[in-house]
């Protein structure tokens, strides 16, 4: 099984903050990989598909990058409404989650 | 509107058997091949299973193999999930998901292996 490896778990920082989240694939994934958002008590949102393919309706402040192994999701100016759990997710082949970031405002 | 609403989730003794199912609307249910992902109680995602559009290709997860069934009737626009031999370590809020990409989740239903 491929295995993700998210980094940090827990992250804090201020609104208006660049953030960056990553993704690490113990193999190559062929950039298969999509980024949702969970907020306490709701579904997974996909924010971000095949890597760098930002959802519609998901803000411009959200994007994505990375090739074979290693990924990053980047928030532009954090806003209070990005507070949430972040996973990313390898469907290249035996589908995995990473364990998520959880983003809190400092 | 795609939407995807789960059902039959319960409180079920360890050992028993269950059976989930995922009405789908929105969209053209037999193009998609589907998901079921579950999150336990203050946990992370996993993959269940993966169910192609023509039900040729089934996937499963190690943890659920042999004990998991996926299923779906297309007439229906529903997914199916049967579950047999159940454990504590089943408990857990299941999802259905669109796609391979995953793109599209229901709200999900709520399974409790407990004696």
């Amino acid at each position: 099984d491929i295995q993700m490896t998210q980094s940090p778990s827990l992250l804090s920082a201020s609104v208006g903050d660049r953030v960056t989240l990553n993704c690490k694939a113990s193999q190559n994934i062929n950039k298969n990989l999509n980024w949702y958002q969970q907020k306490l008590g709701e579904a997974p949102k996909l924010l971000i598909y095949y890597t760098n393919n930002l959802q519609t309706g998901i803000p411009s402040r959200f994007s994505g990058s990375g090739s074979g192994t290693d990924y990053t999701l980047t928030i532009s100016s954090l806003q209070p409404e990005d507070v949430a759990t972040y996973f990313c997710f390898q469907y290249n082949s035996g589908p995995t989650f990473g364990a998520g970031t959880k983003l809190e405002l400092k | 509107e795609v939407q995807l609403v789960e059902s039959g989730g319960g409180l079920v003794q360890p050992g028993r058997s269950l059976k989930l199912s995922c009405v789908a609307s929105g969209f053209t249910f037999s193009n998609y091949g589907m998901n079921w992902i579950r999150q336990a109680p203050g946990k992370g995602l996993e993959w269940v299973a993966y169910i192609s559009s023509g039900s040729s290709y089934i996937y499963y997860a190690e943890t659920v193999k042999g004990r998991f069934t996926i299923s779906r009737d297309n007439a229906k626009n529903t997914l199916y999930l049967q579950m047999t031999s159940l454990r504590s370590e089943d408990t857990a809020l299941y999802y259905c998901a669109r796609g391979a990409t995953v793109a599209t989740w229901g709200q999900g239903v709520m399974v409790t292996v407990s004696s």
